[in-house]
C-alpha cells in the first residue's frame, strides 16, 4: 500500500495563477482532509470530506475549493494564488470522521506564492 | 479561546535518556487526546493516542499521561534513539467532529 499520496511534492506559483493540489489514498478511508501548516502555527484544517460525496469547509478555507472525486481521491483547487497561501499542504485520510482519529498523512506539497 | 501549546520549543536529550514532551490544553470539554511525530520533510505520524477516561496509555517505547486536572498531557519516550529526533505534537479534539493541533515540540538527540 502507498497510503496517501500527493502531487506535486513542490510547486511555485506567481500571484493570481491557479492550480490543484492532488491526493490519493490506497486504504478505502471514507474520510480525507486538507490542511495547511504553517512555520510557527500547528495544522489548520482547510476542508475535509466526511464521505464520498460530501465535503465541508473546515477552519480556513477562503480561498480555496476542493472535490471528492471519488472515494480514493481529494483535491484541493487555488483559484487565484495569493502570497498569503505560501504553505505546505498536507492531504490526510481516516477511517472515519469521529474519534478514534488515526489519521494518515501524505508527505505534503510546498507551495510558494511570488 | 481554544488553543493546545508546548512548554518547550526545543528539547534536547542524550541518546539512550528518556524523553518528555510535554503539551497543555486550555479546551475542559476535550475527551481525546493524540500525539502525532513529524520527521523533516515529512507528513505527521500518529504515535498514540488517549481517551479521557484514562490517565495513562502506553505503546511500544512511548507512553502518554493526561492529567486533566491541570489540562495537562506528556509523551515519555524510552530509551531515546537519533530516530527520534523530529517534531512532536499533540492534538485535542474538544469535540467528535473537531482536532485542534499544538504547534510542535522539536525534539534534538546528542550523540
Amino acid at each position: 500500500n502507498a497510503g496517501v499520496t500527493q502531487t506535486p511534492k513542490f510547486q511555485v506559483l506567481k500571484t493570481g495563477q491557479s492550480m490543484t493540489l492532488q491526493c490519493a489514498q490506497d486504504m478505502n478511508h471514507n474520510s480525507m482532509y486538507w490542511y495547511r501548516q504553517d512555520p510557527g502555527m500547528g495544522l489548520r484544517l482547510i476542508y475535509y470530506s466526511a464521505s464520498e460525496g460530501t465535503t465541508d469547509k473546515g477552519e480556513v478555507p477562503n480561498g480555496y475549493n476542493v472535490s471528492r472525486l471519488n472515494k480514493r481521491e481529494f483535491s484541493l483547487r487555488l483559484e487565484s494564488a495569493a502570497p498569503s497561501q505560501t504553505s505546505v499542504y498536507f492531504c490526510a485520510s481516516s477511517v472515519q470522521r469521529e474519534i478514534p482519529y488515526e489519521q494518515y498523512f501524505g508527505p505534503g506539497t510546498r507551495l510558494t506564492v511570488t | 479561546g481554544e488553543s493546545v501549546g508546548l512548554h518547550l520549543p526545543t528539547l534536547s536529550v542524550q541518546e539512550g535518556d528518556n524523553s518528555i514532551i510535554n503539551c497543555a490544553y486550555s479546551n475542559s470539554a476535550s475527551d481525546y487526546f493524540i500525539w502525532y511525530k513529524q520527521e523533516s520533510g515529512k507528513g505527521p505520524q500518529f504515535i498514540i493516542d488517549i481517551r479521557s477516561n484514562m490517565d495513562k496509555r502506553q505503546g511500544q517505547r512511548v507512553t502518554v499521561l493526561l492529567n486533566k486536572t491541570v489540562k495537562h498531557l506528556s509523551l515519555q519516550i524510552a530509551a531515546t534513539q537519533p530516530g527520534d529526533s523530529a517534531v512532536y505534537f499533540c492534538a485535542e479534539t474538544p469535540r467528535d467532529d473537531k482536532i485542534i493541533f499544538g504547534k510542535g515540540t522539536r525534539l534534538h538527540i546528542l550523540p
